[in-house]
C-alpha cells in the first residue's frame, strides 16, 4: 500500500478561495514533499518540509507537518484557475536512500472561475 | 535547459512486442528513476539507479529491465509487452543535498498502450 495517502481525492472550489489538502503517512520520515501535476504533464516539485520543521511557506503555499500524527497539510491561498492540477505528497523515509521517495495517490484540485 | 527528456511521448504496442523507453537528464544528477502512473494508484517505482553503474528494483519491477548507460541516460525496456503494462511512464532524476533533500525532477511522460 502507499506510504502517503492524500485526502480528499478530489476538491472543487471557487477561484479566490483557499484550498486545503491533507496527507497521512505510516512510517517515520526524513522529509515530506509536495508536488503538482498538470493534466498530461510530469510532476513538479513545490515544497519540502523536514521532519524537524512544523510549518513552511512558499508564496501562496503553506505546508504544515505533524510528525506525532504522521500527517501534513498543503494550503493554497487565494486560489487561481492555474492552480487546477493534481497534488501529491511524497515521503522520504528514514534510513533509506534516494530510492525510497514514495508518492501518494494525489488530490485532484479544480478551481472554478 | 532541457532537464529530463524522455522518448517516445506516445507508443502503441501489440502484446508480446518489445520496446525501450529512453531517458536523459542534463542536470548532472546521480540518481535516476522510472515510475509508472495508473489511475487511482499514484506513482509506483519500477526501477532506480542510485549512481552510474548501479540499478535496483523498485516496487513493481516484473516485466521490465533497465540500463544505466552513463550518468545522463537511463533506459527502460519491456521485453514482452502485456496489456497490464498499459500506463504512463515517467523518468526522473535527483541529486540529494542538505538543502534540497531528495527533490525529484520529472520528465513529461510516455503514454504506452499495449493491445
Amino acid at each position: 500500500s502507499q506510504q502517503g495517502e492524500e485526502d480528499p481525492q478530489a476538491l472543487s472550489i471557487q477561484e479566490g478561495e483557499n484550498a486545503t489538502m491533507n496527507c497521512s503517512y505510516k512510517t517515520s520520515i526524513n522529509n515530506l514533499q509536495w508536488y503538482r501535476q498538470n493534466s498530461g504533464r510530469g510532476l513538479v516539485h513545490l515544497i519540502l518540509i523536514r521532519s524537524n520543521e512544523r510549518e513552511k511557506h512558499s508564496g501562496r503555499l503553506r505546508v504544515t507537518l505533524d510528525t506525532s500524527k504522521k500527517s501534513s497539510s498543503l494550503l493554497i491561498t487565494a486560489s487561481r484557475a492555474a492552480d487546477t492540477a493534481s497534488y501529491f505528497c511524497a515521503t522520504d523515509l528514514l534510513n533509506f536512500g534516494n530510492e525510497k521517495l514514495t508518492f501518494g495517490t494525489g488530490t485532484r484540485l479544480t478551481i472554478i472561475p | 535547459n532541457a532537464g529530463v527528456t524522455q522518448t517516445p511521448k506516445f507508443q502503441v504496442l501489440k502484446t508480446g512486442q518489445s520496446m525501450t523507453l529512453q531517458c536523459a537528464q542534463d542536470m548532472n544528477h546521480n540518481s535516476m528513476y522510472w515510475y509508472r502512473q495508473d489511475p487511482g494508484m499514484g506513482l509506483r517505482l519500477i526501477y532506480y539507479s542510485a549512481s552510474e553503474g548501479t540499478t535496483d528494483k523498485g516496487e513493481v519491477p516484473n516485466g521490465y529491465n533497465v540500463s544505466r548507460l552513463n550518468k545522463r541516460e537511463f533506459s527502460l525496456r519491456l521485453e514482452s509487452a502485456a496489456p497490464s503494462q498499459t500506463s504512463v511512464y515517467f523518468c526522473a532524476s535527483s541529486l540529494r543535498t542538505l538543502s534540497s533533500g531528495n527533490t525529484i525532477y520529472f520528465g513529461e511522460g510516455s503514454w504506452l498502450t499495449v493491445v
